[in-house]
């Protein structure tokens, strides 16, 4: 079945640590992978963005992410975490065949000081 | 520029009644969605529209409809609310669908007793 997969529900990690969000998909070809944050109260901002080219690709906020082909993933990292970015992040797959994207349940973060 | 703007922000409904969610985006969007998001299942996608005057239905269609008169505007109606259609749902609109990132609204809070 087609489905798009966090494992982590919820992470806690220290402000000024390094973060890792894992994301695993099983659709038939490179689909248009994406992730997004939602903070508390509201909708859904987009973090970044894979399409095609280069696997490791940039975001906003300081986050990055590897596209990897053979384990059908898409991780969400940052170096150094900060007290600001804890939300939920929701990993999102969109086949390249159809009009659908399709979300993770989502992964919450929690920041210690 | 508003983007994406979902109304209303809250609704209490009863079990039976009706109501219709109003999503408009300013943005020249082809493609709109409606998602539900429920606690520990991410977001699943209700309805869907490539396009003014087309709609189809998305992964968890069942008592909702929708309709897209205007390229603009995208409505959810429920037509007999229950309890399980509480939930937090959330408009989002993409230029031209899966290869290029959606834009979501603030999301709207039904409870339904």
């Amino acid at each position: 079945a087609q489905s798009v997969t966090q494992p982590d529900i919820h992470i806690t990690v220290s402000e000024g640590a390094s973060l890792e969000l894992r994301c695993n998909y099983s659709y038939g070809a490179t689909p248009y992978l994406f992730w997004y944050v939602q903070s508390p109260g509201q909708g859904l901002q987009l973090l970044l963005k894979y399409f095609s080219g280069d696997t490791l690709v940039q975001g906003i906020k300081g986050f990055e992410a590897e596209f990897k082909r053979s384990q059908s993933s898409f991780n969400l990292r940052k170096p150094s975490v900060h007290w600001s970015d804890a939300a939920e992040y929701f990993c999102a797959v969109a086949p390249n065949t159809g009009n659908q994207f399709y979300f993770g349940t989502g992964t919450s973060l929690t920041v210690i000081p | 520029n508003a983007g994406v703007t979902q109304t209303p922000k809250f609704r209490v409904l009863k079990t039976g009644q009706s109501m219709t969610l109003l999503c408009a985006q300013d943005m020249n969007h082809e493609y709109m969605y409606w998602y539900r998001q429920d606690p520990g299942m991410g977001l699943r996608l209700i309805h869907y529209s490539v396009g003014e005057g087309t709609t189809a239905k998305g992964e968890v269609p069942d008592g909702y409809n929708v309709s897209r008169l205007k390229k603009q505007n995208f409505l959810l109606g429920l037509e007999s609310a229950a309890p399980s259609q509480t939930s937090v749902y959330f408009c989002a609109s993409s230029p031209r669908g899966p290869d290029s990132p959606l834009h979501f609204g603030n999301g709207t809070r039904l409870t339904v007793t």
